[in-house]
């Protein structure tokens, strides 16, 4: 099973700042990763997928990168709406499996 | 729009059984992938199963392999999970995803349903 492990488990920016989220594979997932973002009580959503190509109706703020076994997800300015889990998951090898979630807080 | 509606989700004893379903609109219901992704009261997301769109192929979580299946209904655009012998850990928010149009049975999800609420406790 692949393991997908995200840090920091906390961010916690002001609205405006960069937040800058690692999510790093036991191996190798080529460029099969996706980000989702989940507020309190929503279904997550998708925000990226194959790495850097964001989702239909995803702002630019939004972006990923990566390949292989580290991969990074930036939001360029955080608006007040971005404050939410997000979660890596993988889709190179069964099983699909997510990384464990980090909370992007106000400071 | 695309809609997907999860239901079944209750109250179950450990050792019970429980179908859920999720009604899907919106998209052409056989050419998609469909999953199963779990989450346990407060904590992340985990897969729990997929099903091609003929529903010819099937994946499972080794947590669930042999006591979980799912299976799909193209001429109603429904997706089912039976969920049989079910443990205390079972309990979570099962939400239905469609997965994204990819030529391979392992998708990333553009659509997920609200969730339903499945506890099992005696």
């Amino acid at each position: 099973e692949i393991v997908l492990t995200q840090s920091p488990a906390t961010l916690s920016l002001s609205p405006g700042e960069r937040a800058t989220l690692s999510c790093r594979a036991s191996q190798s997932v080529s460029s099969y990763l996706a980000w989702y973002q989940q507020k309190p009580g929503q279904a997550p959503r998708l925000l990226i997928y194959d790495a850097s190509n964001r989702a239909t109706g995803i702002t630019a703020r939004f972006s990923g990168s990566g390949s292989g076994t580290d991969f990074t997800l930036t939001i360029s300015s955080l608006d007040p709406e971005d404050f939410a889990v997000y979660y890596c998951q993988q889709r190179s090898n069964w099983p699909l499996t997510f990384g464990g979630g980090t909370k992007v807080e106000i400071k | 729009e695309v809609q997907l509606l999860e239901s079944g989700g209750i109250l179950v004893q450990p050792g019970g059984s429980l179908r859920l379903s999720c009604a899907a609109s919106g998209f052409t219901f056989s050419s998609y992938v469909m999953s199963w992704v779990r989450q346990a009261p407060g904590k992340g997301l985990e897969w729990v199963s997929a099903i091609s769109g003929s529903g010819g192929s099937t994946y499972y979580a080794d947590s669930v392999k042999g006591r979980f299946t799912i299976s799909r209904d193209n001429s109603k655009n429904t997706l089912y999970l039976q969920m049989n012998s079910l443990r205390a850990e079972d309990t979570a928010v099962y939400y239905c995803a469609k997965g994204r149009g990819v030529p391979t049975v392992m998708a990333d999800f553009d659509y997920w349903g609200q969730g339903t609420l499945v506890t099992v406790s005696s």
